[in-house]
């Protein structure tokens, strides 16, 4: 069964430190997103992304997050400079329309120092 | 804004006894629901969703759930709970416009022998 993969599994940086999280979706899906979960809160939507653009975004998606489709098969999260209450779990997810069931991948626990 | 609440953090359940896990949503119109299930350590899987039709849906594992629209409701039950299915669920809306998921904040299960 096909799946959403990421990678790392766990990534550990400093404070102030760029991060990329990777992220390969189901291969004819054309929607991606990101959602983080903060220990112990609620899983938070980041943004939605179609057509090579950002289509949706979330007050939490300011000037230091960006996403990027850089070939055919992956779709990454950077991070500009980390910031502590940036430590969460980075969801990836993806399907084949708007209207159609989200696939998740495993998530990236991202811990910021 | 819309939202959801799940208003048990945890919940404690004897092997083989019976489950239902509480979803409120706030929202003007029918959105798309789901539950989604999350063991230690994985990604989102998803167990069951409704988008329109029947209101009693059935997903996978044994899981239902029933879409009361007047209770704004979409409680997830299952007859018989089995070791297994320890594990942090959530019940997530999208509206039709973006599709962006919206979740509660978790329940989790414990399973007692």
């Amino acid at each position: 069964e096909p799946e959403v993969t990421q990678t790392p599994s766990h990534q550990v940086t400093q404070m102030g430190q760029e991060v990329i999280l990777r992220c390969v979706p189901i291969s004819n899906h054309l929607y991606f997103y990101w959602y983080r979960q903060i220990l112990g809160q609620k899983v938070e939507f980041l943004v939605s992304f179609y057509n090579n653009e950002i289509s949706e975004k979330s007050e939490i998606f300011d000037d230091q997050f960006s996403v990027e489709r850089p070939d055919g098969s992956n779709f990454t999260l950077k991070i500009r400079s980390t910031k502590l209450e940036d430590s969460a779990m980075y969801f990836c997810a993806s399907n084949r329309g708007t209207k159609n069931i989200q696939y998740f991948g495993a998530g990236t626990r991202l811990s910021v120092l | 804004a819309q939202s959801v609440t799940q208003p048990d953090i945890h919940i404690t359940v004897s092997e083989g006894a019976s489950l239902e896990l509480r979803c409120n949503y706030s929202y003007g119109a029918t959105p798309y629901l789901f539950w989604y299930v999350q063991s230690p350590g994985q990604g989102l899987q998803l167990l069951l969703k409704y988008f329109s039709g029947d209101t009693l849906v059935q997903g996978i594992k044994g899981f239902e759930a029933e879409f009361k629209r007047s209770q704004s409701s979409f409680n997830l039950r299952k007859p018989s709970v089995h070791w297994s299915d320890a594990a942090e669920y959530f019940c997530a809306v999208a509206m039709d416009s973006n599709y962006q998921l919206i979740w509660g904040a978790g329940t989790k299960l414990i399973i007692k022998p």
